[in-house]
Formats: structure tokens, sequence, C-alpha cells
């Protein structure tokens, strides 16, 4: 079956500019989850979805980033005014339940690099 | 302020021997840990995760032992095969919300 899928897989912008990142989930699966993965580093959370609604925004370092699931399917997350540090592997999961850590089924991630 | 640990960044062993992977933690309200398997241009793969309650669970070729006094756990796999070369990530959460994860060790298993 299909697994988590992310696009694109690589996009590159400039300082300043706009993005946004797509997950498609695994189809059934409840939970979403955003992670950031920078060089040399493990993922780090960045927030999670049950359902439609943000469950735990935590882990967002600013409001430059945001993220939606206005369906409670297919996730974006969006980051306004680039910033070289955010270059980094942005990497979605989906899990079937809630919060469980072992069924978490990662997609290849988007290498965000800004110049 | 690293709270998860992976202080080998590689580690290389000849197949069919054991790889020993280290994994050390610095919060004490941690209670439930995981090794994720990372191949180049994929996502993390779960592989094996252990709770508080024990101090060793075993699947198939990958055992992990969690030592909560000196908050350190290592997953050992034997025999090693090539195919297990991958990055190798530790995590580690409190009632299983808001996974924190080690840095990663690359693990190389020579033919």
């Amino acid at each position: 079956g299909a697994g988590v899928s992310q696009t694109p897989s690589n996009k590159v912008t400039e300082k300043g500019k706009y993005v946004e990142l797509r997950c498609d989930p695994i189809s059934g699966h409840t939970a979403l989850y955003w992670y950031r993965q920078s060089l040399g580093q493990g993922p780090e959370f960045l927030i999670y979805f049950q359902g439609t609604g943000a469950a735990d925004d935590s882990g967002l370092p600013n409001d430059r980033f945001f993220a939606v699931r206005p369906e409670g399917s297919v996730s974006t997350l969006k980051i306004q005014r680039t910033e070289r540090g955010d270059s980094a592997v942005y990497l979605c999961a989906s899990s079937e339940r809630p919060r469980g850590p072992d069924t978490q089924y990662f997609g290849p991630g988007t290498r965000l690099t800004v110049l | 302020d690293q709270q998860v640990k992976q202080n080998s960044p590689s580690l290389s062993v000849q197949e069919g021997r054991i790889s020993i992977l280290n994994c050390d933690y610095t919060n004490s309200m941690f209670d439930y840990f995981l090794w994720y398997k990372k191949y180049p241009a994929e996502g993390p793969t779960f592989l094996i995760s252990i709770s508080s309650i024990k101090d060793k669970n075993e699947d198939g070729r990958f055992t992990v032992f969690l030592n909560k006094s000196a908050k350190h756990l290592s997953l050992h796999i034997v025999p090693s095969q090539p195919g297990d070369s991958a990055v190798y990530f530790c995590a580690a959460s409190r009632y299983g919300q808001n996974f924190v994860f080690g840095p990663g060790t690359r693990l190389s298993v020579l033919p």
C-alpha cells in the first residue's frame, strides 16, 4: 500500500520568501506529525495533529511556522519569511492511533534549502 | 542541551559479528524509548522499543537493553548483516509523547 508521501522532495528558496511543504499521510491515519531534521541531528518534533486540530504545536520554533490539516488528511507546513537557519529536512509521519510512537510511519522528507 | 545523546557518530562492524549502538539520556522522567533505522533518502523506520518497566526487549536479531540507574540504553544486532548499514536513532519520551531524538549513529556492516 501507499506510504506517507511528501512534496516537493527538494525545495530551494531565497531568504525572505514563503514556502509550503505538503504531506499526504497513509489513508485512514488520524494522527499526523511534522519533524525537522538539521544536518547531523536527529528529528526534532514540530507539531502533532489529531484529526483536523493541532493537538500539540509546542515544537514550532516561532510564529513564522504554521501548519494546517483542514480535512483531517493532507497537511501543509507553511514557513513565512524564510531564513537560512530554516534549511533542513522536514519529515512528516502518520499513525493510526493517537501518540502511538511505535506506529509512526515516516515519509521521505522534503529537503529545504534557503539561500 | 541534548537530552538524548549518541556519542558515537559512526561504527563499523564485520558481517556476522555483533553491533552495539549506545544511547544516553539525561531526563530521568523519560519512560519510553525507541530505536529507529534510517536509510539515505528515506524516512526513519521504527525498529524496536522498550518501556521503563523492563530492562530488555528482544525481536529477532535486535535486542534493546535499558539501564535506568545509568540512564543508558543500547541496541544489539546479532548477527550483523550488510543490509543493517544505516543511521540508527535513539528516541526517548515521557508517556509516549513528544519524542526527543538523539543525533544518530551511522552503522556500516562490512562484508
